[in-house]
């Protein structure tokens, strides 16, 4: 099993709409959570820390999930801009993050 | 200018020839990262780096070594490059483990 996996996707949506992508992780020792954002061809970005109250910035919400193992993210009001692949890291202990291979996103006019 | 440079950005060459991938730093970081990115498997790490006395391993790294010539610098070399190393290799750095990691543009290497 995968220590993160996420739903490839794509996720194809209209402007304006709603959209969740989870990740779950198999090591319950991970103690940090995070987004990044990587457009087509560039490098990945940072888009936020997933705290374990919840956390929100702007139109993207991020929720941990401790007892399930898993992180959310949510993203309100969707632009042409947020076509991404959105990519969920964790911190397993052991020195550096740990990538999933990230979620396509295709937000459609 | 940006903050984390890799050189060069794009690179063919040909089964069993040495190449390096070149990464340098103006963030002041200590911590120094070479990852590999193939479709639909995300990124993997090769090695890293938490100063220029430290050097690790990390999930994928045979066939590669580095190099950690100064803070801000740190090289990846492939001794005898195979196809299958064909990959977008990233160079990153921080300044702690959990904290933010900027990622440089990239490089794209073909190996034929």
């Amino acid at each position: 099993r995968k220590e993160v996996e996420q739903d490839p996707g794509p996720f194809n949506v209209p402007e304006g709409a709603t959209v969740a992508f989870n990740c779950t992780y198999s090591n319950s020792a991970s103690q940090s959570f995070f987004w990044y954002r990587q457009d087509c061809r560039k490098e990945p970005k940072l888009l936020m820390s997933v705290y374990s109250s919840g956390n929100e910035d702007g139109r993207f919400t991020a929720q941990l999930n401790r007892a399930s193992q898993y992180i959310s993210l949510l993203i309100r009001d969707s632009k042409l801009s947020d076509s991404a692949t959105y990519l969920c890291v964790l911190d397993t202990g052991r020195r550096a993050l740990t990538f999933g291979s990230g979620t396509r996103l295709q937000v459609q006019p | 200018d940006a903050d984390v440079t890799q050189t060069p950005r794009n690179r063919i060459t040909k089964t069993g020839k040495r190449i390096m991938l070149e990464c340098s730093q103006t963030k002041g970081h200590d911590r120094m990262y070479w990852y590999r990115q193939d479709p639909g498997l995300g990124l993997r790490l090769i090695y890293y780096s938490f100063d220029v006395k430290d050097i690790n391993k990390g999930e994928i790294s045979d066939g590669y070594s580095v190099s950690r010539q100064a803070q801000a610098k740190f090289s990846l070399s492939l001794e005898s490059a195979i196809p299958n190393q064909t990959a977008l290799y990233f160079c990153a750095t921080s300044s702690g483990s959990t904290d933010t990691q900027y990622f440089g543009p990239g490089t794209r290497l073909t190996v034929l």
